[in-house]
């Protein structure tokens, strides 16, 4: 069974440019949760969607903003790039929503802002 | 007060001795517990998760509940130089998964 794939793994932007992060969860899994992981911040939640409706949002300015589709695949957006946007940012996927303690992470999409 | 509290580390241990990596919440409703090892330059994995007060064990890895106590802990039974690696504290109350800032673990050989 295929784990959480994320795309494009590396990537370099400049203040000012939006990027965006794809996610395709584990087969039959229909959450999807997104992270950002800095070394001074640890891990912060940013939002979870599930069949397509985002669940929940964290304390994240309107600049990030994400969405799910029918299959499952998941996209986050961040506009107007800052230096302090440079993070690792990882999906995740649950089976249900119920249960989006038991996370299943992909290897992150690792973005760096100039 | 952070709602996840882990003390950064880094927790050095011999190699084959117990390493037992703690944890405090605040959120005294939260209901589910779980502990992710993360390698350097690695996703977080689950190893680990516990639901009610107690002990659960797997394998060499032993997970404590009190609630009472607002307190959760992971003990590593044997260490392995393969455990050196950053372990993760996480409580899920209501909908959030909120997450520690991690322990850091070395076991030295």
């Amino acid at each position: 069974k295929a784990g959480v794939t994320q795309t494009p793994r590396y990537l370099i932007k400049t203040r000012g440019q939006q990027v965006t992060l794809s996610c395709s969860p584990i087969s039959g899994h229909r959450s999807v949760s997104w992270y950002q992981q800095t070394p001074g911040q640890g891990l912060q939640f940013l939002f979870e969607y599930f069949s397509e409706t985002q669940r929940n949002k964290g304390n994240f300015p309107g600049r990030f903003s994400g969405r799910q589709f029918s299959n499952s695949r998941s996209e986050m957006n961040v506009s107007t790039l800052e230096l302090g946007d440079s993070a690792l940012y990882l999906c995740a996927s649950s089976f249900t929503a119920g249960r989006t303690g038991e996370l299943f992470f992909g290897e992150g999409s690792r973005l760096t802002v100039l | 007060q952070k709602e996840v509290e882990q003390n950064s580390g880094p927790l050095s241990v011999p190699e084959g001795a117990i390493a037992s990596l703690n944890c405090t919440y605040s959120d005294r409703g939260s209901q589910s517990f779980f502990w992710y090892r993360q390698y350097s330059g690695k996703s977080p994995e689950l190893i680990m998760s516990i639901y009610s007060n107690g002990d659960k064990e797997d394998g060499r890895f032993t997970a404590q509940l009190n609630k009472a106590s607002q307190y959760v802990s992971l003990l590593i039974r044997d260490s392995q130089p393969s455990d050196s690696a950053t372990y993760l504290c996480a409580v899920k109350g209501g909908n959030k998964l909120v997450f520690g800032a991690g322990t850091i673990l070395r076991v030295k050989s």
